[in-house]
């Protein structure tokens, strides 16, 4: 079936602007996990749905940062006036359950392409 | 904080010959996840590792976890060229079980040379 697809898979902006990044999960997946991967960084979680609602959104590093889910199915995360610091990989994953629920086996987050974002 | 490292972080292998990668972290979970990713691609599930002792194998890799020693080892038996990539261990750190984020390892870059 169809996996994990981001849009658009790569992104040049301008310092300053802002982007949106698109995800859509496997269908039927109900959590839904964004990760940056940069150089120097390696990958780090950014926020976790589980439906539409955001239990953990830890990894955000600025106000700068945003997402939100709708229908239970895509969402969307959102940078805000953008800095070079902002430049990497943005990879969207899902999970049929989340991630560490009574149900193992059920909770492997499969990974999207990516969208690799470079800020000018 | 839940720390998770691996190593080494580089490692360049002859075909045929055997080794050993090590993912270590810092605080208690009774599930490991190793990823592949090849350059320029996503991450490819590979082995979902749930209690102490599990041990996963898939054609030449190995996987296994020791959850009192904080340690995971994938171990590649007869490297073959097709392997070569960028390995990830990751760890879930549940809070509240609300559902897990997973902190990964920095990734071991492996090269697989004739």
């Amino acid at each position: 079936g169809a996996g994990v697809s981001q849009s658009p898979s790569n992104k040049v902006t301008e310092k300053g602007k802002d982007v949106e990044l698109r995800c859509d999960p496997i269908s039927g997946h109900t959590a839904l996990y964004w990760y940056r991967q940069s150089l120097g960084q390696g990958l780090e979680f950014l926020i976790y749905f589980q439906g539409n609602s955001a239990p953990d959104k830890s990894g955000l590093p600025s106000d700068r940062f945003s997402a939100e889910r709708t229908g239970g199915s895509v969402s969307t995360l959102t940078i805000q006036r953008t800095q070079q610091e902002d430049s990497a990989v943005y990879l969207c994953a899902s999970s049929l359950i989340p991630t560490g629920t009574s149900l193992p086996g059920m909770d492997t987050q499969y990974f999207g392409p990516g969208t690799r974002l470079t800020v000018l | 904080e839940l720390k998770v490292e691996q190593n080494p972080l580089f490692l360049s292998m002859q075909e045929g010959k055997n080794y050993t990668i090590y993912c270590n972290y810092s605080t208690t979970s009774d599930r490991l996840y190793w990823y592949r990713q090849d350059p320029g691609k996503s991450l490819e599930s590979l082995f979902v590792l749930l209690s102490n002792g599990a041990v996963k194998q898939e054609g030449r890799l190995m996987a296994s976890l020791d959850t009192k020693a904080r340690l995971s080892t994938l171990h590649i038996t007869a490297a073959v060229h097709d392997l070569s990539a960028t390995y990830f261990c990751a760890v879930e750190a549940v809070d509240d079980n609300q559902g897990g984020k997973l902190i990964f390892g920095q990734g071991t870059e492996l090269s697989v040379k004739p």
